[in-house]
């Protein structure tokens, strides 16, 4: 089945010490997004990408890294410089350059700081 | 800039009734619009979408039509259930800069009671 794959689905963590989040996507889809999603904030986004080795911060990139070595990959670290980073996360992709192409989204991780 | 207004929840609504979720955005050029509902502990999931001014995007009965003039698109259901309890996401795509950007609202939680 294609589809879009987040893991872990849950991910704690001690404080300083820094996080990937794997998303992979077997849709042959060109763009792909990290969202974090807070209660009362909807999603806001961290960094995209619309091809391999190539991608642009968002709206709240700061404390985040990314790579998009593989068109199916697009993991998010989340470093330790990241002041707040309990959240739910979502990765999504969509085939860039396709006129009101939906976005698919993965299942979450909820990643908990302690 | 580009960005997605909605109304704030949440909203309870007794089965049956009639739901209006309003969304307005501002947009550079001519962005895709699209509503995604995200059940609980999920990702979010495509519901309907509209590519132009006049369109209609309808999908398990809600509609909401791209309303160029307003710059809205509301999401409206005649005769809501309880299976349409979940948090719904207006959403514009832009192209900017070469590269397309998916951008939410906040998110309106709906709670339907029996």
């Amino acid at each position: 089945d294609g589809g879009i794959t987040q893991s872990p689905k849950y991910l704690f963590r001690k404080e300083g010490q820094n996080v990937t989040l794997s998303c992979e996507q077997n849709l042959n889809h060109d763009a792909m997004y990290w969202y974090r999603q807070d209660p009362g904030q909807g999603l806001r986004l961290i960094y995209y990408s619309q091809i391999v080795n190539d991608f642009q911060k968002g709206d709240i990139a700061e404390g985040y890294s990314v790579s998009r070595e593989k068109k199916e990959s697009f993991p998010l670290t989340v470093t330790s410089a990241q002041k707040n980073p309990t959240a739910f996360y979502l990765c999504a992709s969509s085939i860039a350059a396709a006129w009101g192409a939906e976005a698919f989204f993965g299942q979450g991780t909820r990643l908990t700081v302690v | 800039g580009n960005s997605v207004t909605q109304m704030e929840g949440p909203v309870t609504l007794s089965e049956e009734a009639f739901l209006t979720i309003n969304c307005t955005y501002t947009a550079t050029g001519y962005p895709s619009l699209f509503w995604y509902v995200q059940y609980p502990g999920e990702g979010l999931q495509l519901l309907l979408k509209a590519t132009k001014a006049d369109d209609k995007g309808s999908n398990k009965g809600f509609e909401a039509t791209y309303r160029k003039e307003t710059t809205s698109f509301h999401l409206e259901k005649g005769s809501v259930q309880v299976s349409d309890s979940a948090v719904y996401f207006c959403a514009l795509l832009i192209t900017q800069g070469g590269s397309e950007k998916l951008v939410f609202g906040k998110g309106t939680k709906l709670t339907v009671n029996p």
